[in-house]
């Protein structure tokens, strides 16, 4: 069984520009959350998306946004970025009625 | 507040040698706890997890843990330490009071294997 898919794997982004970050789930798991890992701030929650509909969020501005579609593939959409927003970006998605995430490999994003 | 503690940044170990990485929480009510591995520039991996009962965990590659309700604790251990073990290790806590799916990281413990 295929596990999590990120794409891409890294990006390169000026700042003040916008990004999209993409998550393909484990086939039949509908939940799908996203986490920000910095060297200083370490794994932080940004938000979980079930079902299409944005279940849980963490404390990050509105520029960070998401959209999970019907199949359950999700984005993350970072707009006006700044130099902070450098970061592994990772996606988890979960199986309905469980806590077990699994990880995918990441986007590696980098504001210059 | 609720919270998830690792005391250790960095651990050193010799190949061979027994392993122990310290977890420790901070929530109302026991959560489920985690362990994952991250290799450098990798996603995460869950090492094992802990919802109820035995209080001793197994999970993979030879990886244990012991959860301590009264010292809040959820230690990581592994008897012999192979060179490939060498990674970052992550405790994470997720309360059992809420049914969305959201994970509180520690700040992570860097493990070295020295031959």
């Amino acid at each position: 069984k295929a596990g999590v898919t990120q794409t891409p794997r890294y990006l390169i982004k000026t700042r003040g520009q916008q990004v999209t970050l993409s998550c393909s789930p484990i086939s039949g798991h509908r939940s799908v959350s996203w986490y920000q890992q910095t060297p200083g701030q370490g794994l932080q929650f940004l938000f979980e998306y079930f079902s299409e509909t944005q279940r849980n969020k963490g404390n990050f501005p509105g520029r960070f946004s998401g959209r999970q579609f019907s199949n359950s593939r999700s984005e993350m959409n970072v707009s006006t970025l700044e130099l902070g927003d450098s970061a592994l970006y990772l996606c988890a998605s979960s199986l309905e009625g469980t806590t077990e995430a699994f990880f995918g490999q990441g986007t590696r994003l980098t504001v210059v | 507040a609720q919270s998830v503690t690792q005391p250790d940044i960095h651990i050193t170990v010799s190949e061979g040698a027994s392993l122990e990485l310290r977890c420790n929480y901070s929530y109302g009510a026991t959560p489920y706890l985690f362990w994952y591995v991250q290799s450098p520039g990798q996603g995460l991996q869950l090492l094992l997890k802990y919802f109820s009962g035995d209080t001793l965990v197994q999970g993979i590659k030879g990886f244990e843990a012991e959860f301590k309700r009264s010292q809040s604790s959820f230690n990581l251990r592994k008897p012999s330490v192979h060179w490939s073990d060498a990674a970052e290790y992550f405790c994470a806590a997720h309360p059992r009071e809420t049914g969305a799916n959201n994970l509180f990281f520690g700040t992570g413990t860097r493990l070295t294997v020295i031959p």
